[in-house]
């Protein structure tokens, strides 16, 4: 089946540090990928829209400088908290679409950000 | 745009009983529809989906679900349920039309399974 995996799977750092996570499909290509960002017992809010070869789309209320997307290629996207604060602890999770034009999203097993 | 509500925000059930998770989307368009599940701290699994055809759709782990258009529900069953089937679970729709498939997410049902 499809696999999406996200790097690292847990992650602490400093307040005013930066933080790369990376999501990759495994065995197939995404030029889409989606990342999430979910609070403790609530549901997933929809941060961005990546598509490899461009640039991200961000959900209204999501600071584009603050968190960086870059989908360098058909199985990589990469999601970089910039100048992390206490506040954007949280789990992260993205997802991919298998470009075989398949309607299910492939979602990675999050990574957990806490800033310090 | 679309939206998905989730009647229920924890479903206490013992083992062996059946469950039913209610889901109710709204939208000016026609929807494809999805259950996924999520064990804690970990990823998204999906359970099945509606995308047209027969309205009962059947999933793994054995469960299935109903689309009813009329009702602009999308409940999801389970006959018999396993300790192993605590879980978050939830619904969420997107639009055929939407060239990237963006899912919106209801807020999620707790499902808590006690022998």
């Amino acid at each position: 089946g499809a696999v999406v995996s996200q790097h690292p799977s847990w992650v602490i750092c400093k307040s005013g540090t930066s933080v790369k996570i990376e999501c990759r499909s495994l065995d197939f290509q995404a030029t889409t990928m989606f990342w999430y960002r979910q609070f403790p017992k609530q549901s997933l809010m929809l941060m961005a829209t990546s598509n490899e070869g461009s640039k991200a789309t961000y959900e209204q209320g999501v600071e584009k400088d603050k968190f960086l997307i870059n989908h360098a290629s058909l199985t990589l996207s990469t999601l970089t908290v910039t100048s992390a604060h206490p506040e954007d602890s949280s789990f992260y999770i993205c997802s991919a679409r298998d470009n075989r034009g398949l309607s299910e999203q492939y979602f990675g097993p999050g990574t957990r950000l806490t800033v310090t | 745009a679309q939206s998905v509500t989730q009647l229920d925000s924890q479903v206490p059930v013992f083992e062996e009983a059946p469950v039913e998770l209610r889901c109710n989307y709204s939208s000016s368009v026609s929807v494809y529809l999805f259950w996924y599940v999520q064990y804690p701290n970990q990823g998204l699994q999906l359970l099945l989906k509606y995308l047209s055809g027969s309205t009962l759709v059947k999933g793994i782990n054995g469960f299935e679900a109903e689309f009813n258009k009329s009702q602009t529900s999308f409940h999801l069953r389970k006959p018999s349920v396993h300790i192993s089937d605590t879980a978050e679970y939830f619904c969420a729709v997107s639009a055929p039309t939407d060239s990237w498939g963006k899912l919106q997410f209801g807020a999620g049902t707790q499902v808590v399974v006690t022998p």
